[in-house]
């Protein structure tokens, strides 16, 4: 089945500071997911984006599908950032393989 | 809005026992899924169902049941509970090919 790699597995970051979280995958896709997933357990849907670039605020995200990355952007982090970031993919029958995420805490 | 509704929130069981837990999709989402994730991993799918077919199955053992009823509602059941079953339990809807909404989830404790 498709691998998702995602990193760095943790991220410590100041208030107001900028962030790059990617996410690799093994082999085609054409469905991506970025989430957020809060401390509830909540998945918070950031992006749909099996192929290009998407912006909604300061969040941004690129998927390169020919290069098997997508990257998630965040800029003037917020400590309502803090959380777990999950990138998702699938192929064809609708099942989403997710990564391992991202730990992202943001400091006052 | 999640799309989707679970319950019970939160669910405390014995070794042994059996669970069911309940995902009730907002009205037009004919597909449900069910995923496991366990502390400090990414969820991992359990089963998909569309029009009240079993589309896709993970790699769970046969303790772990689903299905789904006309309304496209469904419920996933556990028996012969293990310590290791104790995870948050996610259920999405989405169309083929299309964004996944998940729910807030149901967190099962086996004690």
């Amino acid at each position: 089945g498709i691998q998702v790699e995602q990193s760095p597995p943790d991220l410590i970051l100041q208030e107001g500071a900028n962030s790059t979280l990617r996410c690799n995958f093994s082999d085609s896709v054409n469905n991506l997911q970025w989430f957020h997933q809060n401390p509830w357990g909540q998945l918070i849907n950031l992006f749909y984006i099996p192929s290009g670039t998407k912006q909604n605020g300061r969040l941004s995200a690129t998927t390169v599908a020919t290069e098997r990355y997508s990257l998630l952007y965040i800029s003037s982090s917020q400590t309502t950032d803090s959380g777990v970031y999950f990138c998702a993919v699938g192929f064809g029958n609708e099942k989403l393989t997710f990564g391992t995420g991202t730990r992202l805490t943001i400091i006052p | 809005d999640a799309g989707v509704t679970q319950s019970p929130t939160h669910l405390i069981k014995t070794r042994g026992q059996h669970v069911t837990l309940r995902c009730s999709p907002i009205s037009g989402h004919k597909s449900v899924s069910w995923y496991q994730q366990v502390l400090g991993q990414g969820p991992q799918f359990i089963f998909q169902y569309y029009e009240k077919e079993e589309r896709g199955r993970g790699n769970f053992p046969d303790r772990f049941s689903a299905r789904q009823f006309p309304n496209y509602s469904s419920e996933l059941n556990v028996n012969a509970l293990l310590l290791g079953d104790s995870a948050l339990y996610l259920c999405a809807v989405g169309s083929m090919n299309t964004e996944a909404f998940f729910g807030q989830g149901t967190r099962l404790t086996v004690v």
